[in-house]
């Protein structure tokens, strides 16, 4: 049991390059979600899933794009990386129902020069 | 929107003494939950409150959630040095599957 798996772990990119970071849970939970980390800045949400086939703005949307793929998969997708997008991004799944955590993916340290 | 603020940022605690967080929020919350992040790790889910004035223990750890559902405290007694780490509180309010995150309490202990 992976739990929630994000690749990939480190990445740099030039400004203006694109990339798709990955996520996959195998733990059947309807929400997932993307957070950037920054530091004293906490965990920001960009993107979340509440289910299959939707997808909702967070507090910090600009210059993110998102899939729900299918029920396991969420994929989060910088079209043309700027400096300000270095930060580090969580990818994490929550069952919802009253009592059960949200799980969290390792991290993807992201640089852009 | 929903904003849940964390007090303090930051706190630096000689090993054996005590630490609180805090985390308020200027409209009622459903339930909070609090996270623990290792320096270089990923959050890990400690607990979740639901009740008015619930109280819980884990140990050295104690988790309150007001009587107005408006703020929820983490006391942690005599610190460790195992204790180093960031703490979040978290809720869903107003939207069920939204979970949104407070600002963080850096802990540093030393001996």
């Amino acid at each position: 049991n992976a739990g929630v798996t994000q690749t990939p772990k480190f990445q740099v990119l030039k400004t203006g390059q694109s990339m798709t970071l990955q996520c996959a849970q195998d733990m059947n939970h309807n929400s997932m979600y993307w957070y950037r980390q920054d530091p004293g800045m906490g965990l920001r949400l960009i993107y979340y899933s509440a289910s299959e086939g939707t997808t909702d703005k967070g507090e910090v949307p600009n210059g993110y794009n998102v899939s729900r793929l299918n029920k396991r998969e969420f994929s989060l997708r910088l079209e043309s990386a700027a400096p300000s997008q270095t930060s580090v991004y969580f990818c994490a799944s929550w069952g919802v129902m009253r009592g059960t955590e949200a799980f969290f993916g390792q991290g993807t340290r992201l640089t852009v020069v | 929107g929903q904003q849940v603020m964390q007090i303090p940022q930051y706190q630096h605690v000689q090993e054996g003494e005590d630490f609180t967080t805090y985390c308020n929020s200027s409209t009622t919350l459903s339930n909070i939950q609090w996270y623990k992040q290792r320096p270089g790790g990923h959050p890990v889910f400690l607990i979740q409150l639901v009740k008015s004035g619930e109280v819980k223990k884990q140990k050295r750890l104690t988790f309150q959630f007001g009587e107005a559902k408006k703020n929820s405290s983490l006391h942690i007694t005599a610190t460790q040095t195992t204790d180093v780490g960031t703490y979040f509180c978290a809720d869903n309010t107003g939207t069920a599957s939204k979970l949104t995150f407070g600002t963080g309490t850096r802990l540093q202990v030393t001996l």
